[in-house]
Order: structure tokens, then C-alpha cells, then sequence
């Protein structure tokens, strides 16, 4: 079945340090990768995505490569802020005969400290 | 724009009573779904809607039920809560155009529920 695996937490970084959040997949076709950001309180809201291999997506200094090769899409960012500190989501969609379903990982804290 | 709307933010129920969870969103999106959210467990699908009129069940959909009857609105039902669904509840709907699975799904900012 098609299923997301993501890097348990939490995760606790001081302020500026480089941040990596590892994510798996497994799914049948072609799917698109997605990473969802969780504020304390808030709804989930895109972070990123990427629709095939080799696409890099990138946003507010994160950035994640879909690996077809390794079914992989980690999360990285250079250089964290305390605002970083959220929970963070990885998703896929589109796999095959699922139409827009979306599977998502159970989540990664992030604290960063100042 | 107001996005995707929950009603109500927080609710507390005894074990056996009943309520409507309201979800509304305003981007004229085809697609609407209903999530748990439970520690250590990620989002799970409860149910989902294609359309106006459509429902369909999701990974965890019992004892729910849900309906689609304005394209903007779904709405979803505890008949008789049980302790098992403290969780929180998030909408997201989407949009069907372009390719399926590519379209990035919006969030509500959740219901807090409590069943006693």
C-alpha cells in the first residue's frame, strides 16, 4: 500500500543550526511530494512540494529533492530560527488509482532554542 | 478569503451525545475532507467528498457520517460520542484541476473535541 515514513522526534536544535528531517515513501505510480508545517495551535499549511523525480522544492530556506531512487524527501534547512519550531508534516498524493488522496507521516516536532 | 473555516474551535461532549462539526471554504474547491488528529498517529482520514451531493469513507470512519449538500460546506456528524474520538478534527479541501494528486490541500485550523 502507499504509506509515508518520516523521522521520529523530537527533534531539539539550537538556534542556526542545520536542520535535516528524513521522509520515505512507498507508492505505487507516480505520486507527488508534499511537506506540511504545523504552528502550535494552527492548522497544517504547505511547506514545499514537488510533483516528480528530481524536482527540488523549496520555500522559506527548506528545501527537499524527490529521490525516485531511494523514495525519499527529506527535509532540509540550512541555518534554523527559533520560528522554525513547529511540527512538521510529510505527505505524497497521486499515487496510483488514488486520485487526490493524500497519505501523510505522524509528524516530527522541531524545537529550536535560542 | 477567508480559506477554510472550522465551527466550533473547542467542544466538550459527555459519552452518548451528538454534534456537527462545520467545515466551509470559499476557494470553490471540488474536494473536501475530514481528518483526525491524534498524537503519534499523524492525520488519519475519517471521510471525504469529491463533489457536491458525494461522500466516501476514509481510513477511520466509524462512527462518523458526513454530508456534502453546498458545494462550500461538509459537515461532519458524531451520532453518539465516545471517549475514543477526543482527538482533533481538521478540514482541507482541494482542487480538482490538472493532474490528480498534485494539487496541495488547505487546511481549517481544527476543532478541539473533548468526550467525557
Amino acid at each position: 500500500g502507499n504509506s509515508v515514513t518520516q523521522m521520529e522526534g523530537p527533534v531539539t536544535l539550537s538556534e542556526e543550526a542545520f536542520l535535516t528531517i528524513n521522509c520515505t515513501y512507498t507508492a505505487t505510480g507516480y505520486p507527488s511530494l508534499f511537506w506540511y508545517v504545523q504552528y502550535p495551535g494552527e492548522g497544517l499549511q504547505l511547506l514545499l512540494k514537488a510533483t516528480k523525480a528530481d524536482d527540488k522544492g523549496s520555500n522559506k530556506g527548506f528545501e527537499a529533492t524527490y529521490r525516485k531512487e531511494t523514495t525519499s524527501f527529506h527535509l532540509e534547512k540550512g541555518s534554523v530560527q527559533v520560528s522554525d519550531s513547529a511540527v512538521y508534516f510529510c505527505a505524497l498524493s497521486g499515487a496510483l488509482n488514488t486520485g487526490n488522496q493524500f497519505y501523510f507521516g505522524t509528524g516530527t516536532s522541531l524545537t529550536v532554542i535560542p | 478569503n477567508a480559506g477554510v473555516t472550522q465551527t466550533p474551535k473547542f467542544r466538550v461532549l459527555k459519552t452518548g451525545q451528538s454534534m456537527t462539526l462545520l467545515c466551509a471554504q470559499d476557494m470553490n474547491h471540488e474536494y473536501m475532507y475530514w481528518y483526525r488528529q491524534d498524537p503519534g498517529m499523524g492525520l488519519r482520514l475519517i471521510h471525504y467528498s469529491v463533489g457536491e451531493g458525494t461522500t466516501a469513507k476514509g481510513e477511520v470512519p466509524d462512527g462518523y457520517n458526513v454530508s456534502r449538500l453546498k458545494k462550500q460546506n461538509f459537515l461532519l456528524g458524531l451520532e453518539s460520542a465516545a471517549p475514543s474520538q477526543t482527538s482533533v478534527y481538521f478540514c482541507a479541501s482541494s482542487s480538482q484541476r490538472g493532474l490528480a494528486g498534485r494539487n496541495e490541500q488547505f487546511f481549517g485550523p481544527g476543532t478541539r473535541l473533548t468526550v467525557l
